[in-house]
C-alpha cells in the first residue's frame, strides 16, 4: 500500500494562510471520511490536529481546518504563527490491513 | 492528564531482539486499544499494529507479522513491543499511541514521546 502523497514543503509569512494537500486513492481518502492530520515538531511526538476530515480535538486552535474533495484532503492553517512551523502528516483509514496509512509529511516553514 | 511514557533509546546488533515499553496514565487503561507506529526517514510513519489493553488481543500489519510481538501488563498499565531478528532497516523511532475511543485505528489521540532503536553492527 502506497503512502499518501503530500508536498515536501510549504511556506508562508506570519498572518497568512497556507494549505497542505494530501492525495490518496478511491480506496482510502476517497472511500472514507477518516482523514486525520498530525503536527510534529522536531524531536517530538506527533500531535493530533484534525480528525474525521474536519473535526478539531479539544484545545486545538480554530486556525486549523480540514476538508476533503474526492481523493484529496487538505489542511488549512490561517493566521500563520511562528509556532506553527513543524512537519505535518495526514493519515487515512483504508479498510483492510493495515487499516491506516500516512502521508510522507510536509515541512511548513513560517518565513 | 493522559500520558504515555516510553522506555529509552536502544542500540542493538543485527539479529538481536529488543523490548520497548509504554506506560499509560491518566485514563482507564483497559478501555482502550494501544497502537505502535514507527517512523523512519525513508518510510515515514508506518502503522505496526494494535493491542487491546483489556483482552491482550493483537492485530499486526502484514509486513510486521512474525517479527513483532505486542503484549500488555494491566497491573502496571503498560504495553510492550518486542522486535525480533533486528535488521539495520529497523532503525527507527517507535511510538505508542492511544486509539481515539472507538476509532479502531482511524485516529490516534495521544502519543508517547518515542523510543529510538538503532540497529548497527
Amino acid at each position: 500500500q502506497s503512502a499518501l502523497t503530500q508536498p515536501a514543503s510549504v511556506s508562508g509569512s506570519p498572518g497568512q494562510s497556507i494549505t497542505i494537500s494530501c492525495t490518496g486513492t478511491s480506496g482510502d481518502i476517497g472511500a472514507y471520511d477518516y482523514v486525520s492530520w498530525y503536527q510534529q515538531h522536531p524531536g517530538k511526538a506527533p500531535k493530533l490536529m484534525i480528525y474525521n476530515v474536519t473535526n478539531r480535538p479539544s484545545g486545538i486552535s480554530n486556525r486549523f481546518s480540514g476538508s476533503k474533495s474526492g481523493n484529496t484532503a487538505s489542511l488549512t492553517i490561517s493566521g500563520l504563527q511562528a509556532e506553527d512551523e513543524a512537519d505535518y502528516y495526514c493519515s487515512s483509514y483504508r479498510g483492510g490491513n493495515p487499516p491506516v496509512i500516512f502521508g510522507g509529511g510536509t515541512m511548513l516553514t513560517v518565513l | 492528564q493522559v500520558q504515555l511514557v516510553q522506555s529509552g533509546a536502544e542500540v542493538k546488533k543485527p539479529g538481536a531482539s529488543v523490548k520497548l515499553s509504554c506506560k499509560a496514565s491518566g485514563f482507564s487503561f483497559t478501555a482502550f486499544y494501544l497502537h505502535w507506529v514507527r517512523q523512519t526517514p525513508r518510510q515515514g510513519l508506518e502503522w505496526m499494529g494494535w493491542i487491546s489493553a483489556a483482552t491482550g488481543v493483537t492485530y499486526y500489519a502484514p509486513r510486521f507479522q512474525g517479527s513483532v510481538t505486542m503484549t500488555r501488563d494491566t497491573s502496571i498499565s503498560t504495553v510492550y513491543l518486542e522486535l525480533n531478528s533486528l535488521r539495520s532497516d529497523d532503525t527507527a523511532v517507535y511510538y505508542c499511541a492511544r486509539d481515539w475511543p472507538g476509532s479502531q485505528g482511524r485516529v490516534f489521540d495521544y502519543w508517547g514521546q518515542g523510543a529510538l532503536v538503532t540497529v548497527s553492527s
